[in-house]
């Protein structure tokens, strides 16, 4: 079974500029969570989405959205790019909503230079 | 709010040696515990968790407690290998479930 994937696997962008990021989730797996990882923050919570519906949003600014699509794929966007906003950002899919015994598996994120 | 605390690195050691890196949480009610891996280049691979508190996860070695009453969640490993070079996160999941919140990593480096 293939795993997550997320494209691309590398971006550089300019400030002001904008950026989508996409994410394939597992085969069956209806749920996508983002999480943007920083060498001064971490690890930090995005937004979880489930059948297409956001459930839980992280505390980021409003230029940081998402959405899913009725494959369970989603994509991310970040309008105005700061130079803050380089990261290392990861998907993660689980067959359910977020809960005790939902395993989360992970893509190998998309690495965001913003110049 | 929830939160997890892992002990700091990087962690140097030489083969075969004893691994402990710590990790304690803050949290309401009763969380899901996570010990997640990455390797370099890549994204996270869960390496073990436990549910409920007393539970041991174990995975490639690698051991950890679910520890309430001193709301810990330290993980152990006999003997590392250069292979198990990498940083390795803490997290918790809360009882109402959602969203994953870790902590800040620990670098381990293995030396032959």
């Amino acid at each position: 079974k293939a795993g997550v994937t997320q494209t691309p696997r590398y971006l550089i962008k300019t400030r002001g500029q904008q950026v989508t990021l996409s994410c394939s989730p597992i085969s069956g797996h209806r749920s996508v969570s983002w999480y943007q990882q920083t060498p001064g923050q971490g690890l930090q919570f995005l937004f979880e989405y489930f059948s297409e519906t956001q459930r839980n949003k992280g505390n980021f600014p409003g230029r940081f959205s998402g959405r899913q699509f009725s494959n369970s794929r989603s994509e991310m966007n970040v309008s105005t790019l700061e130079l803050g906003d380089s990261a290392l950002y990861l998907c993660a899919s689980s067959w359910g909503p977020g809960g005790s015994y939902n395993e989360q598996f992970f893509g190998p994120g998309t690495r965001l230079t913003v110049l | 709010g929830n939160s997890v605390t892992q002990m700091e690195g990087p962690v140097t050691l030489s083969e075969e040696a004893f691994l402990t890196i710590n990790c304690t949480y803050t949290a309401t009610g009763y969380p899901s515990l996570f010990w997640y891996v990455q390797y370099p280049g890549e994204g996270l691979q869960l390496l073990l968790k436990a549910t409920k508190a007393d539970d041991k996860g174990s995975n490639k070695g690698f051991e950890a407690t679910y520890r309430k009453e001193t709301t810990s969640f330290h993980l152990e490993k006999g003997s590392v290998q250069v292979s198990d070079s990498a940083v390795y996160f803490c997290a918790l999941r809360g009882d109402q479930g959602g969203k994953l919140i870790f902590g800040q990593g620990t670098e381990l480096s293995v030396k032959p």
